[in-house]
């Protein structure tokens, strides 16, 4: 089983709809983030916690919710999903951020 | 305000040659560096870091140049490989919390 894993890898959506994606990990570490990638501008944070009592928000929260269930989870939801969030999302663990991030596959979100 | 900048968006180099990838920073408070490389379908995996007390780290193929004054940094490969061929992100952490990626660099290997 892969250390990070997101759940879809692909997704469709409409305009409007609610979604969300899901990250789950086993190297148990405390601090868990979501990234977006776009061409030309690399991989931007969302929002990023440290612990299931600590969220923050990143440099493109808007639009944009999470929800760290357990050490092991934290999932990202788009309230009302337009255009421009399609995207690839990453999620991502580290124990430390000098340790460098572990991440998962990715989930390939298309809003028409 | 992008504090890690990768100005070159695509790279091609022959197989068996020098890569070189590089990268600038603007926060003059970066202390580490880090290197990831991404395929497609899959998510970044991290490759070589170097520390702002090195300018140099070395790690097989992969070796990484630090020039602080320049506020530069470089990724090279020698020789090249076919299994190169992938997106390169250079990355520092940002106040001890988060990591600030460039915009990434396509790096393809001509056989």
């Amino acid at each position: 089983d892969a250390d990070v894993t997101q759940t879809p890898r692909n997704r469709i959506t409409k305009t409007g709809k609610r979604i969300m994606l899901e990250c789950s990990q086993t190297k148990g570490h405390d601090r868990m983030y979501w990234y977006r990638q776009d061409p030309g501008l690399g991989l931007r944070l969302i929002y990023y916690s440290f612990d299931v009592k600590d969220i923050n928000k990143g440099e493109i929260s808007d639009g944009y919710s999470v929800s760290r269930q357990a050490q092991a989870k934290f999932s990202l939801s788009l309230e009302s999903a337009i255009p421009n969030q399609t995207a690839l999302y990453f999620c991502a663990t580290s124990e430390w951020t000098g340790d460098g991030y572990t991440f998962g596959s990715g989930t390939r979100l298309t809003v028409v | 305000d992008q504090q890690v900048k990768q100005n070159s968006p695509s790279l091609s180099v022959q197989e068996g040659r020098i890569s070189i990838l590089n990268c600038d920073y603007t926060n003059s408070m970066f202390d580490y560096f880090l290197w990831y490389k991404k395929y497609p379908a899959e998510g970044p995996t991290f490759l070589i870091s170097i520390s702002s007390i090195k300018d140099k780290n070395e790690d097989g193929r992969f070796t990484v140049f630090l020039n602080k004054s320049a506020k530069h940094l470089s990724l090279h490969i020698v020789p090249s490989q076919p299994g190169d061929s992938a997106v390169y992100f250079c990355a520092a952490p940002f106040g001890n919390e988060k990591l600030t990626f460039g915009t990434g660099t396509r790096l393809t290997i001509i056989p």
